[in-house]
């Protein structure tokens, strides 16, 4: 495995629900990353970790909210999602965000909003 | 708008053959490239990385290169096998000492028959 888990690897939620998203990092990496896959849509970028600092946020809806505790815990809460939300969310550590270092993703969120 | 462009949604090879899978750019200068593969349901797995001064790099049956005049990467893989079969995906990213964005592309579904 890449050293990254995440948990739950399903989830199924109504609009009105609140969930978590969780992801935790063995490798010792200082950055994390949240991503969304559509199908057949590239990887969109949605939040920026580096140090628990958040260091970027793509203009991402706020019913979807990061958190980092430490650098190896990072965490999505959800709340009153829409169906257009249901997507793969991946979660991913580097060593740093400055260039040049390989991503290392978890095995994915498989979320469906009813 | 920055844009990636991997050339086809899918390509079908014979076994044995080379394949050769292209990433085009636009409207982006990026210090790096990166190549991941990913398989169904799961998150994608780093492969190769190559720097906007390298023009080729190898790694066992994988050759990439980058030609920032044309603006291309192509992802070779000689010898190819089924088990090779998967989504590959191209990703840039700019260098920098702060955060560096990374893009990636929509993939393209490599299948190997045999």
């Amino acid at each position: 495995e890449t050293g990254v888990t995440q948990t739950p690897r399903h989830l199924v939620m109504g609009m009105t629900n609140k969930k978590s998203l969780k992801c935790e990092q063995h490798l010792g990496h200082n950055a994390m990353y949240w991503y969304k896959q559509s199908a057949k849509k590239p990887l969109e970028l949605m939040f920026v970790y580096n140090f628990k600092e958040q260091t970027e946020n793509n203009s991402v809806p706020s019913r979807f909210s990061p958190e980092c505790p430490n650098s190896s815990h990072l965490f999505l809460h959800l709340h009153t999602l829409q169906p257009e939300d249901s997507a793969l969310y991946l979660c991913a550590s580097s060593q740093e965000t400055a260039g040049g270092y390989e991503q290392y993703f978890g095995p994915g969120t498989r979320l469906t909003v009813t | 708008s920055q844009k990636i462009e991997q050339n086809s949604e899918a390509l079908n090879i014979q076994e044995g053959k080379t394949a050769t899978l292209t990433c085009n750019y636009t409207n982006y200068s990026p210090a790096y490239l990166q190549w991941y593969r990913q398989d169904p349901g799961r998150g994608p797995v780093f492969l190769l990385l190559i720097r906007e001064n390298e023009k080729e790099k190898r790694k066992e049956r994988l050759k990439v290169t980058f030609d920032t005049t044309l603006k291309q990467s192509l992802f070779h893989i000689t010898a190819s096998q089924p088990a090779d079969s998967a989504t590959y995906l191209c990703a840039l990213e700019k260098g920098g000492s702060s955060a560096s964005k990374i893009i990636f592309g929509s993939g393209t579904r490599l299948s190997i028959r045999p």
